[in-house]
């Protein structure tokens, strides 16, 4: 079957560095996608992984190594507005979309 | 309206009673999805659409119909709710298809009794 695996829950102080994980097994893989999700709001896009190593976006980097099935989101220099949930999210064979559940992430002054 | 938009926001709806919940979208995508999101479960896809008058069943697509008439809209209809279809519902677009990012409209949540 396909499985995406993050853990649930992180806590993380204002100003740190964190580094949330992501392992997948799926029947094929298109790219790595992660997404924003504050408390009742909608998911928003924040990176794209398709190629192996670091892409970075301001504060955001996301590093993906398809050879071990492994994504990992750095978020710097953290703010009380990234409080929220990443998901990660794999395109497979189909080009489908396999989510996880997803990571909530709280950021302490 | 820009993006995607959703209605209702949110609907509490007795067993057994027909809904159809609504998406727009305005960016003139392909694409699109319907998913429900329930606590400590990732994002389901439960229908979906390449393109307009063609659709595709999901991962959980039992007790849902869809419907593509035209580019803009996709609305997702239950024939005959029951209790666990309560769950938020969002709506997604792309343009070319799941190989491109998805964008989300702000979603609806609705509670079945």
């Amino acid at each position: 079957g396909q499985n995406i695996d993050q853990p649930t829950e992180m806590t993380a102080t204002e100003g740190a560095i964190v580094q949330i994980n992501c392992t997948y097994q799926t029947s094929g893989f298109n790219g790595l996608f992660w997404y924003q999700q504050h408390a009742g709001e909608a998911p928003t896009f924040l990176s794209y992984n398709v190629l192996d190593g670091l892409e970075e976006k301001g504060r955001f980097s996301s590093f993906l190594s398809r050879s071990k099935g492994y994504s990992y989101l750095l978020l710097k220099e953290l703010q009380m507005k990234d409080s929220a949930s990443y998901l990660c999210a794999v395109k497979d064979s189909n080009y489908q979309l396999i989510w996880g559940a997803g990571t909530k992430l709280i950021i302490k002054p | 309206i820009a993006g995607i938009t959703q209605a209702p926001t949110s609907q509490i709806l007795a067993a057994g009673r027909r809904m159809t919940l609504r998406c727009t979208q305005d960016m003139r995508h392909n694409a699109m999805y319907w998913y429900r999101q329930d606590l400590g479960l990732g994002l389901r896809l439960i229908h979906y659409s390449n393109t307009a008058g063609t659709t595709g069943k999901g991962e959980v697509p039992d007790g849902f119909s869809v419907s593509r008439a035209n580019t803009d809209d996709f609305p997702l209809t239950l024939a005959s709710a029951v209790p666990s279809q309560t769950s938020v519902y969002f709506c997604a677009s792309s343009e070319q298809g799941a190989a491109d990012t998805q964008y989300f409209g702000p979603g609806t949540r609705l509670t079945v009794l």
